[in-house]
């Protein structure tokens, strides 16, 4: 069975104390792996797509990384305007381009 | 770029009665719309895929005949509650994917439904 798992599932930090959010998947094909990033009552807001084991994207303080298991989203300095929730999602291959999502890392950032 | 709108954002209906959300890619053309579904404190579960001019595609478990979508153009797709009843309230989401190779799904703003 296709799986998505994120941890940990919130994530309290000062702002400036940089650290790393999980993004676990088991699936039979991979496309590509997707993160979001939604804030309380809003839609999801694309990041980053990656399709390949070794390929980082960045934006701003956000770099996205990703290996044949996981993928790990680095926040650099974080600012209490980076507090949300962030999402993971796999892509699989042959399914329409569906996307199947993670339960999701929910950020503070206290300045 | 790759703008997606719903409407309306929220609405509150009484049990018994439908409810139809739109979405609408605003810059672009999409060949495929999702409509997903979010609980509270829970992730987005995806209810059905459609493409223009076909019959959307559901996810097991979700009824269609409850769960109507019509994607009529290569911008507009609308997602019909018929006969709501409270468990039907949640945050319905929809995203959009071009065409031309592009791969990224972007997500409108959601709609909060509440069946009273």
């Amino acid at each position: 069975e296709d799986q998505v798992t994120q941890s940990p599932e919130a994530l309290r930090l000062q702002e400036g104390e940089s650290s790393s959010l999980n993004c676990s998947y088991t699936v039979s094909g991979l496309r590509g792996l997707f993160w979001y990033r939604q804030d309380p009552g809003k839609g999801p807001e694309f990041l980053f797509t990656l399709y390949s084991a070794g390929e980082e994207k960045e934006k701003e303080r956000l770099k996205a990384t990703l290996t044949k298991k996981e993928s790990f989203l680095h926040i650099t300095a974080p600012k209490p305007e980076d507090s949300a929730t962030y999402l993971c999602a796999v892509q699989l291959r042959n399914q329409g381009g569906k996307l199947i999502f993670g339960q999701g890392t929910e950020l503070s950032v206290k300045p | 770029g790759a703008v997606v709108s719903q409407h309306p954002s929220w609405v509150i209906c009484k049990s018994g009665t439908s409810v139809k959300i739109e979405c609408r890619s605003l810059d672009f053309q999409a060949t495929t719309m999702f409509w997903y579904r979010q609980f509270p404190k829970q992730s987005l579960m995806l209810m059905a895929t459609s493409n223009e001019g076909s019959k959307a595609t559901y996810e097991q478990g979700v009824e269609k005949d409850k769960f109507l979508i019509n994607h009529a153009s290569l911008t507009l797709s609308t997602l019909t509650v018929t006969s709501a009843h409270p468990e039907d309230s949640s945050f319905y989401i929809c995203s959009a994917r071009g065409a031309s190779g592009r791969n990224e799904q972007f997500f409108g703003p959601g709609t909060r439904l509440t069946v009273l």
